[in-house]
């Protein structure tokens, strides 16, 4: 299986603050990663599909990047509303796996 | 609009099956995927298996040996059927569907705690 590691677990900022957050893959996956954001007892919403392409109704400051390994989900300039848990998950495999999450909490 | 929705047992003894259906409307079983997806209280998402759109069925390899997903295209539905229940399955429950790339709808959940 495809492991996910995201990093930091957790990151404590301040809103207007800009942040980067991480997902490693274990191997190679192409641009085959997607980003969710989930809010307590919510569920799961898509932000990003394919490493960097936008979904419709998503604001603008959510942005995505990286290919083989490297990801990087980026915020500009944190909103209150923004500070929940953020998972990757990759799609290269047939078998899909989920990152362990990384938690954006108010400093 | 696109919509899934689970139900079934909130609670299931240990060592029993646990039943779950995803009801969808909105679009068609014969022409997307259906996920499913749960996640222990207070800890990550988890990839159970998929329900694909020609028939065939995909597992996650931890779940193969307990695990059946089917369905019945004439009642839109995707059933999930897992064996062997104990405590550490306790969790909310997810039917998801994708798109070309990432999970784009989601049910609400439901949520099964396994316990005596």
């Amino acid at each position: 299986n495809i492991v996910l590691t995201q990093s930091p677990a957790t990151l404590s900022v301040t809103p207007g603050e800009s942040v980067s957050l991480s997902c490693r893959a274990s191997q190679s996956i192409s641009t085959s990663i997607h980003w969710y954001q989930q809010k307590s007892n919510e569920s799961p919403r898509l932000l990003i599909k394919y490493a960097s392409q936008s979904i419709s109704g998503i604001p603008s400051r959510f942005s995505g990047s990286g290919s083989g390994t490297d990801f990087t989900l980026s915020i500009n300039r944190v909103e209150s509303e923004d500070f929940s848990i953020y998972y990757c998950q990759q799609s290269y495999s047939s078998l899909l796996t989920f990152g362990s999450g990384t938690k954006l909490e108010i400093k | 609009q696109v919509q899934l929705k689970e139900s079934g047992p909130g609670l299931v003894q240990p060592s029993q099956t646990l039943s779950l259906t995803c009801t969808v409307s909105g679009f068609s079983l014969t022409s997307y995927n259906v996920h499913w997806v749960r996640q222990p209280p207070g800890k990550g998402l988890e990839w159970m298996g998929r329900m694909r759109y020609n028939g065939d069925t995909s597992y996650n390899s931890a779940l193969k040996s307990r695990l059946s997903i089917s369905r019945d295209t004439s009642k839109n539905q995707v059933f999930l059927k897992m064996n062997s229940l104990q405590t550490d399955d306790t969790g909310t429950y997810y039917c998801t569907r994708d798109r070309p790339g990432g999970f784009a709808y989601w049910g609400q959940g439901t949520l099964v705690t396994v316990s005596s």
